[in-house]
């Protein structure tokens, strides 16, 4: 079964830094989607994107926050400066349509940031 | 404000029990809804979906029922197994935010006793 895959598993990074989170979407969904998960709390939308274009994107989404899809296969999320409170999991997610259809989530990169 | 809330954090079963997980949502625009199943180190998983012109749906083990007068969501799995342990989450699309956007409930956690 096609799946969403992220990489790495694991980012550990000091704040301040930038970080670059990876996914490869399900080879033919052209809807994309980042989420994250603080420990313990929901997991919240931060952004979706098409047609190489953000479609929409949350309050947490700010000005540190881009994603790009540099080739045809990987969506990317990057952190500029990152934060302590951007330690989280941080989940891509595709689809194949717009609209009500279900989201496929890759298994996360878990991002710490010290 | 839109949210979606899951009546209990944990719930506790023997295997061959039949399982239902409650999901409260409070948007009365939402047209679309979802369960997703999260097992540890995994990203949510797709279980089951209903549309709002539905008030019940059947998959394999799993049954989603809906009823829009309360704004209640439960899903129900028959025979319980060892494998079901995980946070459920119920995720809906709320229309007035865009077709795009999925928000989640807090999750509810299943465990299944041998």
């Amino acid at each position: 079964e096609p799946e969403v895959t992220q990489t790495p598993s694991h980012q550990v990074t000091q704040m301040g830094q930038e970080v670059i989170l990876r996914c490869v979407p399900i080879s033919n969904h052209l809807y994309f989607y980042w989420y994250r998960q603080i420990l313990g709390q929901k997991v919240e939308f931060l952004v979706s994107f098409y047609n190489n274009e953000i479609s929409e994107k949350s309050e947490i989404f700010d000005d540190q926050f881009s994603v790009e899809r540099p080739d045809g296969s990987n969506f990317t999320l990057k952190i500029r400066s990152t934060k302590l409170e951007d330690s989280a999991m941080y989940f891509c997610a595709s689809s194949d349509k717009w609209g009500n259809q279900p989201q496929h989530f890759g298994d996360g990169t878990r991002l710490s940031i010290l | 404000g839109e949210s979606v809330g899951l009546h209990l954090p944990t719930l506790s079963v023997q295997e061959g029990d039949n399982s239902i997980i409650n999901c409260a949502y409070s948007n009365s625009a939402s047209d679309y809804f979802i369960w997703y199943k999260q097992e540890s180190g995994k990203g949510p998983q797709f279980i089951i979906d209903i549309r709002s012109n539905m008030d019940k749906r059947q998959g394999q083990r799993v049954t989603v029922l809906l009823n829009k007068t309360v704004k209640h969501l439960s899903l129900q799995i028959a025979a319980t197994q060892p494998g079901d342990s995980a946070v459920y989450f119920c995720a809906e699309f709320p229309m007035n935010t865009g077709f795009q956007k999925l928000v989640f409930g807090t999750g509810t956690r299943l465990l299944v006793s041998p």
